[in-house]
C-alpha cells in the first residue's frame, strides 16, 4: 500500500526566503504527482503536477522536482511572502492513474 | 474561481439527523470524489464516481452513501448523523483521463451534536 510522507510537519520562515518542502512514496510505480495548497478551512488548490516521466515543473516562483526512483519529491519556492502561509500537500497517482494517495501535509507560515 | 460547488459550508446538526452534503461541478469533468478530513490530518477517499450511475467506495471506510444520477451532481447522504462524523467533507473532480488534475470544492464543515 503506497504511503507519502511530508517532512516538516509544519515551518517558520521570515519573509523573502527560499525554502525546500519534501514528500517521499513507498511504491516509486507512480503515474504522477500533485502538490496542493489548502488554505484554512477550505479545499485544495492545485498547484503543480509532475508526470512519472518528467523531473520538474515550474509555475511562478514554485518548482517542483520528481525523483521517482528513490521516491522522493522536493516543492521549492522563492522569495516567500505572507501571503504564501499556508499547508501545502503532496499526493500520488498509482499506476493505474485512478488512485490519488495523499500525504498529511507541511503547514508553512511566513512572517512578514 | 470555482468551478465545483459545495453546500452548505458549515452545518452544524443534532445525532440522529438524516442529511445530504452538496456537490456539484460545471466542468462536465467525468471522475468525481468525497474525501474526509479531521482538523490538521490527512485527507481519506470515502467515495468515488467514474461517471453517471457508478460509485464505488473509497479506501478509508464510510456509513455514508453517494448517489450520481447527473454527470454535474454527486450527492453525499448520511442516513442518521452521529457525533464521530464531525468532519470536513470534501468534493472533487478529473476529467477521468489518467492522472489529471484533481479540482476540490471548498469543503462542508460538519458538527454533530
Amino acid at each position: 500500500k503506497q504511503e507519502v510522507t511530508q517532512i516538516p510537519a509544519a515551518l517558520s520562515v521570515p519573509e523573502g526566503e527560499n525554502l525546500v518542502l519534501n514528500c517521499s512514496f513507498t511504491d516509486s510505480a507512480i503515474y504522477n504527482l500533485q502538490w496542493f495548497r489548502q488554505d484554512p478551512g477550505k479545499g485544495l488548490t492545485s498547484l503543480l503536477l509532475i508526470q512519472s516521466s518528467q523531473r520538474e515543473q515550474t509555475s511562478g516562483r514554485l518548482n517542483a522536482s520528481l525523483d521517482k526512483s528513490s521516491g522522493r519529491s522536493t516543492l521549492y519556492i522563492a522569495a516567500s511572502q505572507p501571503g504564501d502561509s499556508a499547508t501545502y500537500l503532496c499526493a500520488v497517482y498509482n499506476n493505474a492513474g485512478n488512485m490519488l494517495t495523499f500525504g498529511g501535509g507541511t503547514r508553512l507560515m511566513v512572517k512578514p | 474561481e470555482a468551478d465545483i460547488y459545495q453546500t452548505p459550508r458549515y452545518l452544524v446538526i443534532g445525532t440522529g439527523k438524516k442529511i445530504t452534503l452538496e456537490c456539484s461541478q460545471t466542468m462536465g469533468h467525468d471522475k468525481m470524489y468525497w474525501y474526509q478530513q479531521d482538523p490538521g490530518m490527512e485527507l481519506h477517499l470515502i467515495h468515488y464516481s467514474y461517471g453517471v450511475n457508478s460509485t464505488e467506495k473509497g479506501d478509508l471506510s464510510s456509513e455514508s452513501t453517494v448517489s450520481r444520477i447527473r454527470t454535474e451532481h454527486f450527492p453525499l447522504t448520511l442516513e442518521s448523523a452521529r457525533p464521530s462524523h464531525t468532519s470536513q467533507y470534501l468534493c472533487a473532480s478529473d476529467q477521468g483521463a489518467w492522472g489529471s488534475p484533481l479540482h476540490f470544492g471548498n469543503g462542508t464543515r460538519l458538527t454533530v451534536t
